[in-house]
């Protein structure tokens, strides 16, 4: 069974780095097989998607994203972490960790996602 | 890609079929679509993907059909654990990923 779980602060002051972190068990980050996805609820508003990374460090982030976001993976710990800068208010969000699946060899979509975790930037 | 969701609030009973619709602003491929379940405080559930495929333990009652602009999740033989919020999801070019606003289903 595949279980993702997203921990970090709850509250970010305005301007600050929101770091999130989501561990994973019953699949190995590692492994080469999948790619990992940060998704965000922004209330009021639908998904959307953050960026992905995979076993070797690559990563593709949303450009539409306008703080600028870095996602990093720690093998050591099957854990991959989310970096989001200068934040404001309209980042404050649930976010959720995912890992993604194939269709005809493209990644079109999220097999699994953890509960999502809420973030509030406010001073 | 914009995804449009109708309608944001169904309201059944359990036993009847509830048919859910996203609407695409421009053409999807089946393949790339897929359909999502998600409770209070639970991890959304992957359902169905590229347009019509159920996901590994999805009931058959679960389906998904469409093409191009116009996409339906169908459920039928609604059970009481199927109130719950749905979501639609594309993938599109430059490796985009878009999702519907949702629609909920409710027990009447």
């Amino acid at each position: 069974q595949v279980l993702l779980q997203e921990s970090g602060p709850g509250l970010v002051k305005p301007s600050q780095t929101l770091s999130l972190t989501c561990t994973v068990s019953g699949a190995s980050v590692s492994s080469g097989l999948y790619y990992w996805s940060w998704i965000r609820h922004l209330p009021g508003k639908g998904l959307e998607w953050i960026g992905y990374i995979y076993y070797s460090g690559y990563t593709y982030y949303n450009p539409s994203l306008r703080s600028p976001v870095t996602i990093s993976l720690d093998t050591s710990q099957n854990q991959f972490s989310l970096r989001l800068s200068s934040v404001t208010a309209a980042d404050t969000a649930v976010y959720y960790c995912a890992r993604m699946g194939y269709t005809n060899g493209l990644l079109t979509h999220f097999d699994y996602w953890g509960q999502g975790t809420l973030v509030t930037v406010s001073s | 890609i914009v995804l449009t969701q109708s309608p944001g609030t169904l309201s059944l009973s359990p036993g009847e079929t509830a048919t859910l619709s996203c609407r695409a602003s421009q053409s999807v491929s089946s393949s790339y679509l897929a359909w999502y379940q998600q409770k209070p405080g639970q991890a959304p559930r992957l359902l169905i993907y590229g347009a019509s495929t159920r996901a590994t333990g999805i009931p058959d009652r679960f389906s998904g059909s469409g093409f191009g602009t116009d996409f339906s999740l169908t459920i039928s033989r609604l059970e009481p654990e199927d109130f719950a919020v749905y979501f639609c999801q594309q993938y599109g070019d430059s490796s985009q990923y878009t999702f519907g606003q949702g629609t909920k289903l409710e027990i009447k």
